[in-house]
């Protein structure tokens, strides 16, 4: 089992609707999340972070994490075409510094 | 601020050449990473530095090393280049606070033919 899955997608949302992106992990001791966002030919950028279980609100992005299932998900509300981008799910085992990276989901959103 | 800067944007390498790619984040943050990502793919992380003179592997540190002089540097050096090579590598830096929130660079695009 891959260490943090995630669909790869194309997932294709209309304009104005709402991206739900998940993420798995396989680590139970897993404490801090994040999901960053890369354009293509581009680095990644951070949209998000979660520790808590629950949902954590910023704008038109939601994140929501549920360790008991092992899954952190990420809404965006109101999607725009500028959303565009592949989404990337990180995971920080407990007691490093370091990520796990999923392989990213390829969002479109449809004008 | 620059934040994270690296060099060469790109590169292309013959089989066997070796080379550095250059990293540099005036952000004063403590650790540093060096990642590389395929085509189609997440990233995955070659060697890691929490600190001046400390550095550990990743998950694919087989053909590559690093050292960690400063605070400021952390080159990433590839011996004997081969086509299994071609990436796009990333260094990225971070606080050693909860957030880990990783800054990135620009990335180096490299080929090796």
């Amino acid at each position: 089992q891959k260490e943090v899955e995630q669909n790869s997608g194309p997932l294709s949302v209309p304009e104005g609707a709402i991206a739900s992106l998940n993420c798995t992990y396989s680590d139970r001791g897993s404490q801090s999340f994040f999901w960053y966002r890369q354009y293509s030919g581009k680095s990644p950028e951070l949209i998000m972070f979660i520790y808590s279980n629950g949902d954590k609100e910023d704008g038109r992005f939601t994140a929501q994490l549920n360790k008991a299932s092992q899954y952190v998900s990420l809404l965006i509300r109101d999607s725009q075409p500028s959303d565009s981008a592949t989404y990337l799910c990180a995971v920080s085992p407990p007691g490093t510094y370091k990520y796990i990276f999923g392989t990213g989901t390829r969002l479109k959103v449809l004008a | 601020n620059a934040g994270v800067t690296q060099t060469p944007k790109f590169r292309i390498l013959k089989i066997g050449q070796s080379m550095t790619l250059q990293c540099t984040q005036d952000m004063n943050h403590n650790y540093m990473y060096w990642y590389r990502q395929d085509p189609g793919m997440g990233l995955k992380l070659i060697y890691y530095s929490v600190g001046a003179g400390i550095t550990d592997k990743g998950e694919v540190p087989n053909g590559y090393n690093v050292s960690r002089s400063t605070t400021e540097d952390f080159p990433l050096r590839l011996e004997l280049a081969a086509p299994s090579q071609t990436s796009v590598y990333f260094c990225a830096s971070s606080y050693p606070d909860r957030g880990y929130e990783q800054y990135f660079g620009p990335g180096t695009r490299l080929t090796v033919t």
